[in-house]
């Protein structure tokens, strides 16, 4: 099992309410990654981060936002939540040294 | 566009039969990666094939890459309730870089 968590596991909330979606390796993987997923759908990479103070934008165009202060700490931020953020929201880590990606168990979000 | 698709889109079939799932991809790739994602659930990775390999085993599962024809295959063999999931390729979105593109999956159902 990969040392890669996320909180909240489940989110229902009100639309205008921000929000941060949390994701912490214990892995010192230097690379992150977020991803969107709707029901029986694929990944889509919405950021990644190379290193501390590192991040960019994925293929997926999101409102959202994400901060790399720390290695171990990948959190995003949705400022102002739309039913239209409805989705599964994985975190992933790799490392430098080999391709395969780690994923956290994921946060459901429910924008009402 | 997205870079993998597979098929079938989903799968049912018995303990003990095998299962096989079939991904294609467009673009030139250095590996190809498989993924299961159990309900709800973050991905674990199953097994890579680089792109100078054409066959790849690992227990039960056999992963054949046709850099030619831009398609893997993952077989499972003697198939177990336990594996009924959905499965995804992913192949790295620009050579060189970690950023991986998912495909649509396959979600297989063992019944017992």
């Amino acid at each position: 099992e990969a040392d890669i968590y996320q909180t909240p596991r489940y989110l229902v909330i009100g639309t205008g309410k921000k929000i941060t979606l949390e994701c912490s390796q214990t892995m010192g993987h230097d690379k992150m990654y977020w991803y969107q997923q709707d029901p029986g759908m694929e990944l889509h990479l919405i950021h990644y981060s190379y290193g501390v103070n590192s991040t960019e934008k994925g293929d997926l165009s999101s409102e959202s936002t994400v901060s790399r202060i720390r290695t171990e700490h990948f959190p995003l931020t949705l400022e102002s939540a739309r039913p239209s953020h409805t989705s599964q929201y994985l975190c992933a880590s790799s490392d430098s040294s080999v391709h395969e990606q780690y994923f956290g168990p994921g946060t459901r979000l429910t924008v009402t | 566009s997205q870079q993998g698709e597979e098929d079938p889109q989903a799968l049912s079939i018995q303990e003990g039969e095998n299962a096989t799932m079939n991904c294609s991809y467009k673009t030139s790739i250095n590996n190809l990666q498989w993924y299961r994602q159990n309900s709800g659930r973050g991905l674990v990775h199953l097994i890579l094939i680089r792109s100078n390999e054409r066959e790849k085993h690992s227990g039960r599962l056999r992963v054949t890459l046709d850099t030619s024809k831009k398609s893997s295959s993952l077989l499972i063999t003697a198939s177990r309730a336990a594996d009924t999931a959905s499965y995804f390729c992913a192949t790295d979105a620009l050579r060189g870089t970690d950023k991986l593109i998912f495909g649509t999956g396959t979600r297989l159902q063992v019944f017992p």
